[in-house]
């Protein structure tokens, strides 16, 4: 078990440009999340899947930004055509649900998006 | 949507010190945890409690979901402690809330 793995771990890039960030979760953990953090504030919700499925996403996520888990593995999240409020700590996370008991999630060190 | 209020949002502490960190939740929940951001930014799962109390080492945690709130007490304090406190709390489905967090720093 080495824990939540995400890649890369910073990320700089102009505005305009796409940016694609990996995360591969625990592996036996089926449910994966996204989040976006920014300097001060608790992380924010983007979207989850559970195995393959995106199963939510957040009303406040731009089209710009799509998600994949497409053989319920690993994740990508592509953001086209960043802008500078792009920037921020983009965090992955897993868990493995077990009706209530102990559903710890837990997260990876995350990819820090700057966008000039 | 839920709200989930910390407090308080900074704390000072001498090591060898014990605190308290509180989470107030607007409506009940079935997932609660509390994390721990060190300062190099990785979250670190302290509990998962929705109810009840649990302890690991100088940490324990307490959930009273029926009156929507979670306390966090550390116990003797260590500078490794500093770092940003999370509560984040899920009332159906599959996600969780985050609050904004309490700010610790433990100094020597």
């Amino acid at each position: 078990d080495t824990g939540v793995s995400q890649d890369p771990r910073h990320k700089i890039t102009k505005r305009g440009q796409n940016v694609t960030f990996r995360c591969d979760p625990i592996s036996e953990h089926n449910r994966l999340y996204w989040y976006r953090q920014t300097l001060g504030q608790g992380p924010e919700f983007l979207t989850y899947f559970q195995n393959e499925a995106q199963l939510e996403k957040s009303r406040l996520l731009s089209d710009r930004f799509s998600a994949e888990r497409p053989k319920g593995s690993f994740s990508t999240l592509e953001i086209q055509r960043t802008e500078q409020g792009d920037s921020a700590m983009y965090l992955c996370a897993s868990s493995f649900p077990s009706g209530g008991y102990d559903e710890k999630l837990f997260f990876g060190s995350g990819t820090q998006l700057s966008v000039l | 949507g839920i709200q989930v209020e910390q407090s308080p949002p900074d704390l000072i502490l001498q090591e060898g010190a014990n605190s308290t960190l509180r989470c107030n939740f607007s409506d009940s929940v079935n997932n609660l945890q509390w994390f721990h951001q060190n300062p190099w930014g990785q979250l670190i799962n302290l509990f998962y409690i929705p109810s009840g109390t649990k302890q690991n080492g100088r940490l324990s945690a307490t959930t009273v979901a029926t009156e929507r709130y979670s306390l966090l007490y550390i116990s003797s304090s260590q500078t490794t402690d500093s770092g940003v406190y999370f509560c984040a709390v899920e009332p159906s489905g599959s996600r969780l809330t985050f609050g904004e967090g309490t700010q610790l720093t433990v100094n020597p």
